[in-house]
């Protein structure tokens, strides 16, 4: 499809366990970004890449959360040691740049059990 | 740090009547302003932003918000409600020439028939 896309769409995971949220962003949007929204609230930034490269990571929680973009393109969020805190719903959203307009994808909804 | 606060976590409204969702900001300097719709299991909509120029924005579905530097304040507003207007309504803030956005917790928009 045209827009981003994020899978899995829903992951239900135990305590402990380790878990990747995929985003593919619209093709030829060179910057990428991750949030994550919480029951209830807005969502809250964690990292932003310009090509392959993590321009600001600020928002992420602690170590445990990590974030990739290998090639530029797909994303990978990856969580170890997951928390019942963790669970939420990820947001990916690209655009074409500084200051272009942000589209999200649908989001992935991680429930930490 | 930047902040936005959405007053009112629920709006309810006959469809025709007129449409205010409140939103501001705090911000050291006069940043970039968005309003984000959230349909059901859809992923996040720009409605409208301001960046520079004319202070009263107009963005898709007949919404339009001023930025009242004054009042630091960015509503949200619509002559007449459409039951189709029925989401979940976001500001955001960001710096000039950031790419970090700010939300805020998002007021739920129900319209009566």
């Amino acid at each position: 499809g045209a827009g981003v896309s994020q899978t899995p769409s829903n992951k239900v995971t135990e305590k402990g366990k380790y878990v990747e949220l995929r985003c593919d962003p619209i093709s030829g949007h060179t910057a990428l970004y991750w949030y994550r929204q919480s029951l209830g609230q807005g969502p809250e930034f964690l990292i932003y890449f310009q090509g392959t490269g993590a321009a600001d990571d600020s928002g992420l929680p602690n170590d445990r959360f990590f974030a990739v973009r290998p090639e530029g393109s797909v994303s990978t969020l990856k969580i170890q040691r997951t928390e019942r805190g963790d669970s939420a719903m990820y947001l990916c959203a690209s655009s074409m740049g500084l200051g272009r307009e942000l589209f999200f994808g649908e989001g992935s909804r991680l429930t930490v059990l | 740090a930047q902040s936005v606060t959405q007053l009112g976590s629920h709006v309810s409204v006959s469809e025709g009547a007129l449409v205010l969702l409140r939103c501001n900001y705090s911000s050291s300097v006069p940043p970039y302003l968005f309003w984000y719709v959230q349909y059901p299991n859809q992923g996040l909509q720009l409605l409208l932003k301001y960046t520079t120029g004319a202070t009263l924005v107009k963005g898709i579905n007949g919404f339009e918000a001023e930025f009242k530097k004054s009042e630091t304040s960015f509503h949200l507003t619509k002559p007449s409600a459409h039951m189709s207007d029925a989401a979940e309504y976001f500001c955001a803030v960001s710096d000039r020439g950031a790419q970090k956005l700010v939300f805020g917790q998002g007021t739920r928009l129900t319209i009566n028939p």
